[in-house]
């Protein structure tokens, strides 16, 4: 069975700092692993995805996530916070069927 | 053209109406889905299509009625619902396969009164 655990639901930066936002999943199978944003009424968006090859992922916005097998993770991270990074971050996991197993979703503050 | 559009953006229903949300994409996508997402919590998985055909159904009561007439549509169809269904109800659309990616509509904000 598949799960995925998001350490954290709300995260606090100032802008300019480093962001990182914490997931965990687990899976019986090399999992698929995105991250998605949703800001506030919307949709959700792809920042990035890992599917088989280069363990760290580069995604849009100037966001990146690496995935680390020996820790079951695939952690969020941006070098440099700005104000429109403000919105909820979802981690998701998949294996061989079109079913995605979210995580609880980390609310991300930005303080000027 | 690389979105899947929603409509209504905003619906409200009393108990007794029936009512349809709407759902579109152009990207020969062949998996669709709809999901139900409540105020501060992630997307719940209700219903996913794979080529025109329900594939999975997460338990879903029948008062969400799901169709997909063509490659390109999938509508969602309510009868008596209740004040608990009031939600965001999100489409997604993808190419078939565990690996691909889950594009999403902006979603219907749904009131039950």
């Amino acid at each position: 069975a598949q799960s995925v655990t998001q350490l954290g639901s709300h995260v606090s930066v100032s802008e300019g700092a480093l962001v990182l936002l914490r997931c965990n999943y687990s899976s019986s199978v090399p999992p698929y692993l995105f991250w998605y944003v949703q800001y506030p009424n919307q949709g959700l968006q792809l920042l990035l995805k890992y599917t088989t090859g280069a363990t760290l992922v580069k995604g849009i916005n100037g966001f990146e996530a690496e995935f680390k097998k020996s820790e079951t993770s695939f952690h969020l991270t941006k070098p440099s916070a700005h104000m429109s990074d403000a919105a909820e971050y979802f981690c998701a996991v998949s294996e061989n069927f079109n079913k995605f197993y979210f995580g609880s979703g980390t609310k991300l503050n930005v303080k000027p | 053209d690389t979105e899947v559009t929603q409509t209504p953006k905003h619906l409200v229903m009393g108990m007794t109406n029936k009512k349809s949300l709407k759902c579109e994409q152009h990207m020969g996508h062949r998996a669709m889905y709809w999901y139900k997402q409540k105020a501060k919590k992630p997307p719940e998985l209700m219903f996913v299509y794979s080529y025109e055909k329900l594939s999975i159904n997460e338990s879903v009561p029948s008062r969400f009625s799901p169709e997909c007439p063509n490659s390109s549509l999938l509508n969602l169809h309510l009868h008596a619902l209740q004040p608990e269904d009031s939600a965001l109800y999100l489409c997604a659309s993808g190419r078939v396969g565990g690996q691909e990616t889950q594009y999403f509509g902006p979603g219907t904000r749904l009131l039950v009164l």
